[in-house]
């Protein structure tokens, strides 16, 4: 059973645009949100994460949305590059050490 | 050291053999999580360890699926009488303690033919 939801599968944007990759969850157990970027070949790295105490978090051109009534969370990538074409997850656990939840990706490219 | 390593990259295994992965957590990380990475992206969570203790093995298959972490020796993975469904990307993650950043390897890629 997939825990956490999330959409679009692929997406395509232009070189300065806005990427918007959004997940949902059921567990309101989930108390950590954490998106992880993925090259190919390689593991998955953390971009940024976000706690359901705050409503967004801001990282350079990284941003997550958190919507506790909704049970829902976005990432925003603005002025998107093409070094930023990769596959992105989110994810979502419960406290005290236990495991990612991890959505199914979506795969981001930024054409020139 | 400062990355997650995981040996071998590549592992080839016929069906029914034993196929064995090993992960040396970043030093100083007590937590180490196991999960397998399907063709189609999917990470499926298998056990998760802290220190040398399981914390959670609700995902391992246990017919065939051991694991390990012991004091002074790379955590291992093994998976005995290999099937060709367990073809994936096994990727190791350690962490310094609960709902840290979880850092990942690079992965070991089986291949059972």
């Amino acid at each position: 059973q997939q825990q956490v939801k999330q959409s679009p599968q692929s997406l395509i944007v232009q070189k300065g645009g806005i990427s918007i990759i959004n997940c949902a969850y059921e567990n309101t157990a989930f108390d950590y949100f954490p998106w992880y970027q993925q090259f190919p070949g390689k593991g998955p790295a953390l971009l940024i994460a976000i706690r359901p105490d705050v409503s967004e978090k801001k990282e350079g051109r990284f941003t997550i949305s958190f919507n506790k009534s909704a049970k829902q969370f976005s990432l925003h990538i603005m002025d998107s590059q093409p070094g930023d074409s990769a596959t992105y997850f989110c994810a979502a656990s419960r406290n005290s050490g236990y495991a990612l939840n991890f959505g199914k990706g979506t795969s981001l490219l930024v054409t020139p | 050291g400062e990355e997650v390593a995981q040996t071998p990259k590549h592992l080839v295994r016929g069906e029914g053999q034993k196929a064995k992965l090993y992960c040396a957590p970043i030093k100083g990380h007590s937590y180490v999580f196991w999960y397998q990475q399907v063709l189609k992206n999917e990470f499926k969570f298998l056990i998760s360890f802290q220190n040398e203790n399981v914390f959670d093995e609700t995902g391992m298959p246990k017919e065939r699926f051991s694991a390990k972490c012991l004091p002074n020796s790379p955590c291992s993975l093994e998976i005995q009488a290999t099937k060709l469904e367990d073809s994936a990307v096994y990727f190791c993650a350690t962490a310094t303690g609960p709902n840290t950043e979880a850092f990942f390897g690079q992965g070991t890629r089986l291949t059972v033919v």
